[in-house]
């Protein structure tokens, strides 16, 4: 069974960093692209940030050059380090495992980034 | 970049209801084209990849078509346990942009 388990949320103020963690199991970690989408309270899906399984990576426009995403393959976790946090990155981070083509199959239960001072 | 543009925002309908949404892609995305359900508090679910095809556990009741833009969701049966918000993306390519989504609700 696939799982997927976030970590790392937290309250934070305007300009501080923060990183996400998730751990994967049940499936052959290194072999899947994993990606970070997020949900602001009450608004829609927000795709944030992907990553193949070799490591290369693509960033929404409103978080490149403030968020990285990397891999540990033989962890099995991928991580979303952000920083310069805004009051507009409050959200719900999910991570998501993906398919084939690159669309999200598996998603985990998320983890909730708060940032206001 | 590709904008995905969903219609209707929201809609009410009775149960048994046959209820479509339908995605428009902004250029053409061939068949590269999911769709999510997210029940109200919940995580978001897969319904449907590659525009027509139903992941293992998803009721029949679910369809998907279309390709190049214009792509439709249909529920031939609304039940209780549709109710939620649902959401189209593409992923031809980066960026893996959601459509603003549907709220699905009962009359």
């Amino acid at each position: 069974e696939v799982q997927l388990l976030e970590s790392g949320g937290g309250l934070v103020q305007p300009g501080e960093s923060l990183t996400l963690s998730c751990a994967a199991s049940g499936f052959t970690f290194s072999f899947y692209a994993m990606a970070w989408v997020r949900q602001a309270p009450g608004k829609g899906l927000e795709w944030v940030s992907i990553i193949s399984g070799g490591g290369g990576a693509f960033y929404a426009e409103s978080v490149k050059g403030r968020f990285t995403i990397s891999r540990d393959n033989s962890k099995n976790t991928v991580s979303l380090q952000m920083n310069s946090l805004r009051a507009e990155d409050s959200a719900i981070y999910y991570c998501a495992r993906t398919d084939a083509h690159y669309y999200f199959h598996y998603w985990g239960q998320g983890a909730l980034v708060t940032v206001s001072s | 970049d590709i904008q995905m543009t969903q219609s209707p925002s929201s809609l009410s309908a009775s149960i048994g209801d046959r209820v479509t949404i339908t995605c428009r892609a902004s250029q053409g995305i061939s068949s590269f084209l999911a769709w999510y359900q997210q029940r109200p508090g919940k995580v978001p679910n897969l319904l449907i990849f590659e525009a027509s095809t139903l992941p293992s556990g998803v009721p029949s009741r679910f369809s998907g078509s279309g390709s190049g833009t214009d792509f439709t969701l249909t529920i031939s049966s609304l039940q209780p346990e549709d109710v939620g918000t649902y959401y189209c993306q593409k992923y031809n390519s980066a960026p893996w942009t959601f459509g603003q989504g549907t709220k699905v609700e009962i009359k």
